[in-house]
């Protein structure tokens, strides 16, 4: 079945970086669009980033733009978010979601958590 | 960016109970709104696509109508396993966005 396994989340200080993996299987990833999206603890959801199935588009929100980088390898079939100047306001669970053909979300990851603390 | 506006932000029903939430956009997007439900700790679950159509295996309880700025989330016989939280999302354009969700608890 189709199955998105997110790792790499943590403790991390303000201004540090982190990387955060998401580990696909169960469909051919390499087809999709894949995405994103936070939650802040006891908040609702925010959508993060998107990368096209081979990588060559990308869209930011506007709070990360410039810090966190979209990437994908699709011979892994692995999806990838680079956090660079991290800071307070970007703790969260990050969960990595499959869209469908139109851009909603069918499957999601269990999310992992990040910590921005000093 | 566009705007979703969810109401009620929360809301007290019985098993049993109708139950509808709104979402409104801050501008027309057609028919391009999906709803989720999210239960505490797990990751969010597609009910709702294009507005109006069923996610395979999401119960016929759960409807989904609007267009345009207005949409509705209908529960038409609320069970127990539907308290949770619940939240729009609108594909349109980028940046894609989330109504602010609607938790439904037990009265």
């Amino acid at each position: 079945q189709v199955q998105l396994v997110e790792s790499g989340g943590g403790v991390v200080q303000p201004e540090r970086s982190l990387r955060l993996s998401c580990a696909a299987s169960g469909f051919n990833f390499r087809n999709y669009a894949m995405h994103w999206v936070r939650q802040a603890p006891g908040k609702g959801l925010e959508w993060v980033a998107v990368i096209s199935h081979d990588g060559s588009t990308k869209y930011y929100e506007d709070s990360v733009k410039g810090r966190f980088t979209v990437s994908r390898d699709n011979s892994k079939n692995t999806l990838y978010l680079q956090m660079n100047s991290l800071r307070a306001e970007d703790t969260a669970v990050y969960f990595c979601a499959k869209t469908t053909v139109t851009t909603v979300f069918d499957c999601w990851g269990q999310g992992t958590l990040v910590t921005v603390s000093s | 960016a566009i705007q979703l506006t969810q109401s009620p932000s929360s809301l007290s029903a019985s098993v049993g109970d109708r139950v509808a939430i709104t979402c409104r956009a801050s501008q027309g997007i057609s028919s391009a709104l999906a709803w989720y439900q999210q239960k505490l700790g797990k990751a969010p679950r597609l009910l709702i696509y294009d507005a109006s159509s069923l996610q395979s295996g999401v119960p016929s309880r759960f409807s989904g109508s609007g267009s345009g700025t207005d949409f509705t989330l209908t529960i038409s016989s609320l069970q127990p396993e539907d308290f949770a939280t619940y939240y729009c999302q609108h594909f349109n354009s980028y940046p894609l966005t989330f109504g602010g969700g609607t938790k439904v608890e037990i009265k």
